[in-house]
């Protein structure tokens, strides 16, 4: 596509739910981040991908976070046993293999734990 | 590890005032650095970067942005203010010595306010 989709834009859900998020890069991009956001901070690296594999994963701040990438393309995000502080704007980019520094966001996805 | 520190968490600016944004940074590798724009519920847009070369380099909207190496900074200046630069801005530098291919650190950001 022509720019970095993600879905859902918004997501309310309980504590103790499960919760997916969904990207798909830019056509052709190897590369794909996960960023969070939370109110009135910066964006705070969680994992990133290159082709299938997560190469660095070392942002996941426990292990109710995991996030796939199975073909190579689309990622999901997947948060277990959501916790009230999970809320936030969860972000993600990808880039080419050519402007590998040249990260393109998408709009993100706000979660909201009740 | 690589960090940035934005001095400033809210400027508020005269419209055609010179508009100034700080930010510092500590990497243990020669840095990338980044200055990206961010408009409500909207994604992070790229202003401009700085890789290598030239130490003053141009973005898009008029912003351009020197690398001082001795002073460790990274600031972002525009001459005159539009109404349109409201927005929060964030500085950002590579995480790794992998020029940016595995993602970049960014600061808290900052917020512009554009008075009339």
């Amino acid at each position: 596509g022509a720019g970095v989709s993600q879905t859902p834009s918004n997501k309310v859900t309980e504590k103790g739910k499960y919760v997916e998020l969904r990207c798909d890069p830019i056509s052709g991009h190897t590369a794909l981040y996960w960023y969070r956001q939370s109110l009135g901070q910066g964006p705070e690296f969680l994992i990133y991908f290159q082709g299938t594999g997560a190469a660095d994963d070392s942002g996941l701040p426990n292990d109710r976070f995991f996030a796939v990438r199975p073909e190579g393309s689309v990622s999901t995000l997947k948060i277990q046993r959501t916790e009230r502080g999970d809320s936030a704007v969860y972000l993600c980019a990808s880039s080419s293999p050519i402007s590998a520094n040249v990260l393109t966001f998408g709009a993100g996805s706000r979660l909201t734990v009740l | 590890a690589q960090s940035v520190t934005q001095l400033g968490s809210h400027v508020s600016v005269s419209e055609g005032a010179l508009v100034l944004l700080r930010c510092n940074y500590s990497s243990s590798v020669p840095p990338y650095l980044f200055w990206y724009v961010q408009y409500p519920n909207q994604g992070l847009q790229l202003l401009l970067k700085y890789t290598t070369g030239a130490t003053l380099v141009k973005g898009i909207n008029g912003f351009e942005a020197e690398f001082k190496k001795s002073e460790t900074s990274f600031h972002l200046t525009k001459p005159s203010a539009h109404m349109s630069d409201a927005a929060e801005y964030f500085c950002a530098v590579t995480r790794g010595p992998g020029g940016g291919a595995d993602g970049l650190t960014f600061g808290k950001g900052t917020h512009l306010i554009i008075q009339p």
